[in-house]
């Protein structure tokens, strides 16, 4: 199975700060990776997919990028409601894996 | 507009076998241009997949968890189903469903989730 490792696993960050996330593969992926922002006590929301497609609704700020086993999420302008934890997910194979989460918090 | 809703006990014993739902509302489910998957979070933890049934009907499972977990799907009700079996206390979590769109592999829309405690 193809493990995702993300990081950092936590960051402190002001309001305005440029944010940016990775997450490589444990092996050479399809463009079959997607982002997520979790808030406490609520579901994931989906906000990029295949790599770098901004999902309907989802601000401009956010962004992805990446190929291969390397991956970036970015954030250009940190919001007051982007603090949450962010997560990255792959699809190979018929299985999906999550990667073990950012959680972004405020400086 | 699709949503997803899970439904099953708050609470099971070790050794139990567990059983959710994954209501559906939403045109796309009865005219299979969607698959469903099952992911779980335990409580300060990460997520993680556990299985999916795709609009074909064919179903993928977790590695770790093919063993214990079974998903079917009633098209009829608009629902799909999970079964895990040996529930053990390190099962507690919150379970959600949510949607891939038809040809697709990412999931747009989630369940609100519910949460599972498994304690004797």
């Amino acid at each position: 199975d193809i493990q995702m490792t993300q990081s950092p696993s936590s960051l402190s960050a002001s309001v305005g700060d440029r944010v940016t996330i990775t997450c490589q593969a444990s092996e050479d992926i399809s463009n079959y990776l997607n982002w997520y922002q979790q808030k406490p006590g609520k579901a994931p929301k989906l906000l990029i997919y295949d790599v770098s497609n901004l999902e309907r609704g989802v601000p401009s700020r956010f962004s992805g990028s990446g190929s291969g086993t390397d991956f970036t999420f970015t954030i250009s302008s940190l919001q007051p409601e982007d603090f949450a934890t962010y997560y990255c997910q792959q699809y190979d194979d018929l299985l999906w894996t999550f990667g073990q989460g950012t959680k972004v918090e405020s400086k | 507009q699709v949503t997803l809703k899970e439904s099953g006990p708050v609470l099971v014993k070790p050794t139990e076998t567990l059983t959710l739902t994954c209501t559906v509302s939403g045109s796309s489910f009865s005219n299979g241009r969607m698959g469903v998957s099952w992911i779980r979070q335990p409580p300060g933890k990460a997520l993680e997949w556990l299985a999916h049934i795709f609009s074909n009907d064919e179903i993928s499972y977790s590695t770790s968890l093919k063993s214990r977990v079974t998903l079917s799907k009633d098209t009829s009700k608009s629902q799909v189903v999970l079964t895990m079996t040996n529930m053990d206390p390190v099962d507690t979590a919150t379970y959600y469903c949510a949607r891939t769109p038809f040809y697709f592999y990412h999931m747009d829309v989630w369940g609100t989730g519910t949460t599972v405690t498994v304690s004797s």
